[in-house]
């Protein structure tokens, strides 16, 4: 069956450190995959798009990698601060249902 | 603010109910998405429509349909309404209809089902 995962619930680190976020899936081969952030009560917001042919992506302090041998995509924050703390979403669209495909979220919160 | 409109922000109805939403997309989007979420299940896709057509259908009930006009403008109208329906309705909008591009997201509309 179609899966998409996200390694935890919830993440806690210290501010200054990197947090990383996985995100695995199976039985699907996107050609793309988008990293969102999300506020409670809010909407997501975009952050990186990688292809599949893009091995690393970088904005700021962002990082994404994708690996579609390991079907897994890497989010990665540097020098991580308190505001950093939401949840954090990954998507594709599905190739060939056409679906778009949103992971469960994982909840970073960075202390001070 | 992301450009995009929803509207109302809250909407508390009963069950077998009809609620009808509606989403203004960001100027110059020609894609507007819909998507569920709740508690247990995290963003479902629903529906996409492009310049007026549907693109693209996810996991939406026979109870449930939308449309997008002229203006662009979109509506997702839920009927005969359940429990379970509480959740939040999210839009979005984007320039194409490839997937690959970013999508805008309004603030939501939160229905509650008593």
């Amino acid at each position: 069956s179609q899966k998409i995962e996200q390694n935890s619930e919830a993440l806690n680190i210290q501010e200054g450190k990197t947090a990383t976020l996985t995100c695995n899936y199976t039985n699907y081969s996107p050609a793309y995959l988008q990293w969102y952030r999300q506020d409670p009560g809010r909407g997501p917001v975009f952050l990186l798009l990688i292809r599949e042919n893009e091995k690393e992506k970088r904005k700021e302090r962002l990082k994404v990698t994708f690996d579609t041998t390991l079907k897994q995509s890497l989010f990665h924050i540097t020098a991580s601060q308190p505001a950093d703390s939401a949840t954090y979403l990954c998507a594709f669209r599905d190739n060939y249902g056409q679906n778009f495909v949103f992971g469960p979220g994982t909840r970073l919160s960075v202390l001070p | 603010d992301s450009g995009v409109t929803q509207t109302p922000k809250h909407l508390i109805t009963a069950t077998g109910q009809r609620v009808t939403l509606r989403c203004s997309p960001r100027s110059g989007d020609l894609s507007v998405y819909w998507y569920q979420q709740s508690l247990d299940q995290g963003l479902q896709f629903l529906i996409q429509y492009y310049n007026g057509e549907e693109r693209a259908k996810g996991n939406i009930l026979e109870r449930f349909s939308a449309q997008q006009f002229p203006d662009l403008h979109s509506e997702l109208n839920l009927s005969s309404l359940e429990l379970g329906d509480s959740a939040l309705y999210f839009c979005a909008s984007s320039v194409g209809f490839q997937g690959g591009e970013e999508q805008f997201f309004g603030p939501g509309t939160r229905l509650t089902v008593l």
